[in-house]
């Protein structure tokens, strides 16, 4: 099973502020099917990214994702106050099943 | 737009099953796998195990074997999951999303979970 570690746990930040989110797989995503996704209390998760790099329909262009083998970023270029939320990665490229970062809690400074 | 949409929340006693369903509207339903995943209070996701319709093939994670069957019923778009053997510790939010596998004219592809239930809400007590 690949195992995905986020970093960091936690990142305060300010409105207006870049974010750079990490990702590290235990061993190599196949074909980068590597996801990103946000969720806001007491909602369902929000597709952002996938195959690490492309914005999933109506994705604001301030969200990007780089990286492949491995490493993997998510980056948010100017928070918005709205952008204040979790974020997990996911892996899909493996049998039988997909697994999940543990989460990064991105908070208002 | 493909929607999926989960039944009502449930209060189960230890020992006893669960049965959810997810019903998909606005879109292909057999030709895409619907995965289940689980949330417990305050935690990450938990990836439980998945069925690609038009092919009634499943999978599920190890931690569940012989715990967890996933179903699905073509003639009315919907997917089911139940869990047996209850647990309090099973309780948790559990997610239908419509994932990784996907077919289509030009063939098999990998797509991440791009639509999501509501959410299900599981409580196992005594």
């Amino acid at each position: 099973e690949i195992v995905l570690t986020q970093s960091p746990g936690t990142l305060s930040l300010s409105p207006g502020e870049r974010a750079t989110l990490s990702c590290r797989a235990s061993q190599s995503v196949s074909s980068n099917y590597l996801a990103w996704y946000q969720q806001k209390p007491d909602q369902a998760p929000r597709l952002l990214i996938y195959d690490a790099s492309s914005r999933a329909t109506g994705i604001p262009d301030r969200f990007s994702g780089s990286g492949s083998g491995t490493d993997f970023t998510l980056t948010i270029s100017r928070l918005e106050p709205e952008d204040f939320a979790v974020y997990y990665c996911q892996q899909y490229g493996s049998s039988p099943g997909v697994t999940f970062g543990q989460g990064t809690r991105l908070e208002i400074k | 737009q493909v929607q999926l949409v989960q039944s009502a929340a449930e209060v189960k006693k230890p020992g006893s099953s669960v049965k959810v369903s997810c019903k998909s509207s606005g879109g292909t339903f057999s030709k895409s796998a619907i995965s289940w995943v689980r949330q417990a209070p305050g935690q990450g996701f938990e990836w439980m195990g998945g069925i690609i319709p038009i092919f009634g093939t499943t999978n599920y994670a190890q931690n569940f074997q012989g715990r967890v069957t996933v179903t699905a019923d073509e003639s009315t778009s919907t997917a089911y999951m139940e869990l047996s053997s209850l647990r309090s510790d099973d309780t948790a939010v559990y997610y239908c999303a419509r994932g990784p596998h996907h077919y289509d004219r030009t063939g098999y592809y990998r797509k991440a979970f791009d639509v999501w239930g509501q959410g299900t809400m599981l409580t196992v007590t005594s």
